[in-house]
């Protein structure tokens, strides 16, 4: 079956620090891939995805490659924000999503 | 225009109690998706619907869970006799087509089974 193996938190960072989440899949097809976030007190929102091998999603500085050789979509961002805290999650869809555990991210002043 | 709407936000239940948790998806949304989260957890999948069918409800844990779409838009998810294994956010996504599209999520109701 499908599954998602993510990076475990908490990761505490300064303002302008580098980000990366580690994110790897099992999947039997060809699924396309997705970074979630939530944000404290609200819903989770789509952040990027990427549908087929190679591609590079992106959004608000955040990236992430699919690699299909590595089955891996690990996601980056150069310089954070303290308004970059959140819960990150990674997912894969094959129709229904299958999701990591979460990633909770603070970035501190 | 409006994003996927839940309620109620909260729900406290006595164990025992059956619960109906309401979904309005994002109008003409062809699929809609129930998921269910547990704290600190991703996500869970419960169960999927194609317009008014049901086309995957897998992701059910027991029985006692049941799930309807009767005109293609609003969802009613409803967990009769609840345990306290059944506390959880419950997420309702809709999504523009039937592939692997985008699913755009509602705020979710927290159900705690006391």
């Amino acid at each position: 079956g499908n599954s998602v193996t993510q990076m475990e938190g908490p990761v505490t960072l300064s303002e302008e620090a580098f980000l990366t989440i580690n994110c790897t899949y099992t999947a039997t097809g060809y699924p396309s891939l997705f970074w979630y976030v939530q944000y404290p007190g609200e819903g989770l929102q789509l952040l990027l995805k990427a549908t087929k091998a190679d591609d590079k999603g992106s959004n608000k500085g955040f990236e992430a490659t699919y690699r299909k050789e590595t089955t891996s979509f690990h996601l980056e961002k150069g310089s954070v924000q303290v308004s970059d805290s959140a819960v990150y999650f990674c997912a894969l869809s094959d129709l229904e999503l299958s999701f990591g555990a979460g990633t909770t991210v603070t970035v501190r002043a | 225009g409006a994003g996927v709407s839940q309620s109620p936000r909260y729900k406290v239940a006595k164990r025992g109690q059956d619960v109906a948790l309401r979904c309005d998806p994002i109008s003409g949304h062809v699929s809609l998706f129930w998921y269910q989260q547990a704290l600190g957890q991703g996500p869970e999948f419960l169960t999927y619907f194609q317009n008014e069918a049901q086309l995957d409800k897998s992701g059910l844990p027991s029985d006692r869970f049941f799930a309807e779409r009767p005109e293609g838009s609003v969802s009613t998810l409803k967990i009769q006799r609840t345990q306290q294994e059944d506390s959880a956010v419950y997420l309702c996504a809709s999504s523009p087509s039937a592939s692997r599209d985008t699913q755009y999520f509602g705020p979710g109701t927290r159900l705690t089974v006391l």
